[in-house]
């Protein structure tokens, strides 16, 4: 049984331009849920898709976007890249219906901008 | 969210108990208490997680205070593979889907 699956595992762009993750969730779960972590910081949250809509968001500007497909993936979309937005980004899923059910993370995708 | 404070560090040998502390001192009534790690190179995994009573999985075990102000995540027998970042997490019950908002957590050295 796959885990939650990120794609790709790393990622070099140049300041100013847009990039695009993606992330397949673990069987059965239809909740995906997008983190950033810093080098040395713990990981902290953008934004959660459920039924193809974002529920919640974190303290993250408009240029971080994602979406949600029917079969439960997502992306999560960058624009107008900054330096300090090179990190390790992470996905997350949970099981439907629990409120309080584990997370169960991917190993990230480090994004590097230069 | 209510906060958390752990210890920056701390070590331990191989096949001996390990005890990470949690204080939470502003936990409300519904706030579950969640134990994260993270292991270098990959993505926080989570552990053990608990409200009033104390818990037991093939993972850890968590034992949580009466006044619920702090929480003791136990590794029966830490192995090289527990060297990791543990992180404790307060999830408010309910309201949270699955937005974890982690500090900095206490890393774990094993000695073998």
């Amino acid at each position: 049984d796959a885990g939650v699956t990120q794609s790709p595992t790393h990622l070099i762009k140049t300041r100013g331009q847009q990039v695009t993750l993606r992330c397949s969730p673990k069987s059965g779960h239809d909740t995906v849920s997008w983190y950033q972590q810093a080098l040395g910081q713990g990981p902290q949250f953008i934004f959660q898709y459920y039924e193809e809509e974002e529920r919640q968001r974190g303290n993250f500007p408009d240029r971080f976007s994602g979406h949600q497909f029917p079969n439960y993936s997502s992306e999560l979309n960058v624009n107008a890249l900054l330096l300090g937005d090179s990190a390790l980004y992470l996905c997350a899923s949970s099981e439907p219906g629990t409120r309080n059910s584990p997370l169960h993370f991917g190993n990230g995708t480090r994004l590097t901008v230069t | 969210d209510a906060k958390t404070t752990q210890p920056n560090s701390m070590e331990s040998n191989e096949e001996e108990p390990v005890h990470l502390p949690c204080n939470h001192s502003t936990i409300s009534g519904t706030d579950y208490i969640h134990w994260y790690r993270q292991l270098p190179s990959q993505g926080p995994e989570y552990v053990i997680h608990g409200l009033t009573s104390n818990v037991n999985n093939r993972m850890a075990s968590l034992a949580i205070a009466e006044d619920r102000k702090s929480s003791t995540l136990i590794l029966h027998r830490a192995t090289l593979r527990d060297a990791a970042v543990y992180y404790c997490i307060l999830l408010a019950g309910g309201t949270s889907y699955g937005k974890l908002t982690f500090g900095q957590g206490t890393i774990l050295t094993v000695h073998p």
